[in-house]
């Protein structure tokens, strides 16, 4: 069975300062791998994925993530944030069946990025 | 192009009643996904809907049910419902015809049982 770990509940920060927000997964086999962000009384929108090739993957808002297979990692991170960052961010897993098709998504429980003045 | 909607925004209900929800994907999307976010549970897979058929379902009790209607949308209902049930409910939906399936949400129903 897929899982997902993300490492820190809560991330404070400063405007302009550089952010990293961690996601560790376990799975037996392939998976395909996403970051949503949820704002304040929002559904999830979709800011990046890996499926295959590059590892490093640009999303929306200036986010970028690293797929690392070897730990098993999928690491968010943005250079400089700003105040309309603050929100949660979900890292979430898809297992590859045989078919080559995936279905349900394995969430992490999220973490929660304040950005102050 | 109009985003995944749901209805109600919100949802009030006594315990031992019943509550539908009701989801309409993206157009061209034919799967339809239902996931419960309640408070210290995190977000969790409830069903998967494709081309009609219930085609999976996650580790929910069968008073969790739905539909998938052949324009598409959806409905989940849940019967007798508990003060457990109370949570943001999630619709997704997904584009045919691809192996990969990625899931694009709606903003979601906030239901709160009495």
């Amino acid at each position: 069975a897929q899982s997902v770990t993300q490492l820190d509940s809560q991330v404070p920060v400063f405007e302009e300062a550089p952010v990293e927000l961690r996601c560790n997964y376990s799975s037996s086999v392939s998976v395909y791998l996403f970051w949503y962000v949820q704002y304040p009384n929002q559904g999830l929108q979709l800011l990046l994925k890996y499926l295959s090739g590059s590892t490093l993957v640009k999303g929306i808002n200036g986010f970028e993530a690293e797929f690392n297979k070897s730990q098993t990692s999928f690491h968010l991170r943005k250079p400089s944030v700003h105040i309309s960052d603050t929100a949660e961010y979900f890292c979430a897993v898809s297992e590859i069946n045989s078919g080559g098709s995936n279905y349900k998504l394995t969430f992490g429980k999220g973490t929660l990025l304040t950005v102050n003045p | 192009e109009a985003g995944v909607t749901q209805s109600p925004t919100h949802l009030i209900k006594t315990r031992g009643q019943q509550a539908t929800l009701r989801c309409s994907p993206i157009s061209g999307h034919t799967s339809v996904y239902w996931y419960q976010q309640a408070l210290g549970l995190g977000l969790q897979f409830l069903l998967w809907y494709d081309e009609g058929e219930e085609r999976n379902r996650g580790n929910f009790p069968p008073r969790f049910s739905g539909r998938q209607f052949p324009n598409y949308s959806s409905e989940l209902n849940v019967n007798a419902l508990e003060l457990e049930d109370s949570a943001l409910y999630l619709c997704a939906s997904s584009f045919p015809g691809r192996s990969e399936k990625t899931q694009y949400f709606g903003p979601g129903t906030r239901l709160l049982v009495l």
